[in-house]
């Protein structure tokens, strides 16, 4: 069973430089959400779709966006990346609101 | 806005013992509360789901409480083991928004 499957799992970018974070979902769930993790600040909500077609803002979504490209998929995007991007990211679903979330492995990004 | 909090950040106890590791939110407006176990550079791993009707779970060894009125839920570890060591975090779903709001953690060491 994939679960919740990320890619890429290490980058490091240049300031400046764009790239998108992959998230796919196997499970047939309807909400997906993006999150960072930064030591000292716990996992902090980027973006999430409750939905397919449906995509809302969370805490901390400044330099960011996304696409939820089919119930699948949800795609994060840093079109400018800066070093305070530098962070982990980490992809999770769940099928409905009173269900259990699924998390994926993580993308370890580092901008310098 | 929801806030979920967890006390103690670090906690250290020796092989076998009982323990207790808090979690409390500021908004009692929730579908669930879940809590996660994370190791070392790896992702979230889901231990237990509680629903806002619920007042409790149990995993083998773990058993969470929810008490929604006074916002607060509590992971009771039995016989802890070295292996138990890990970060263990909770996680709310807020009913206002739909949101998986998350507090930043407790880490726990058992030792030998």
């Amino acid at each position: 069973n994939a679960g919740v499957t990320q890619t890429p799992k290490f980058q490091v970018l240049k300031t400046g430089q764009s790239m998108t974070l992959q998230c796919a979902q196997d499970m047939n769930h309807n909400s997906m959400y993006w999150y960072r993790q930064d030591p000292g600040m716990g996992l902090r909500l980027i973006y999430y779709s409750a939905s397919e077609g449906t995509t809302d803002k969370g805490e901390v979504p400044n330099g960011y966006n996304v696409s939820r490209l089919n119930k699948r998929e949800f795609s994060l995007r840093l079109e400018s990346a800066a070093p305070s991007q530098t962070s982990v990211y980490f992809c999770a679903s769940r099928e409905g609101l009173y269900t259990e979330a699924f998390f994926g492995q993580g993308t370890r990004l580092t901008v310098v | 806005k929801q806030e979920v909090t967890q006390i103690p950040a670090a906690l250290s106890v020796p092989e076998g013992e009982n323990l207790v590791l808090n979690c409390s939110f500021t908004d009692s407006a929730i579908y669930n509360l879940q809590w996660f176990r994370q190791d070392p550079g790896k992702g979230l791993t889901s231990l237990l789901l509680i629903q806002s009707s619920q007042r409790e779970q149990t995993s083998g060894r773990l058993n969470a409480s929810l008490d929604k009125s006074s916002g607060r839920s509590t992971l009771y570890i039995a016989a802890s083991q070295p292996g138990d060591s890990a970060t263990y975090l909770c996680a709310v779903i807020s009913s206002n928004t739909g949101k998986l709001i998350f507090g930043q953690g407790t880490t726990l060491q058992v030792k030998p």
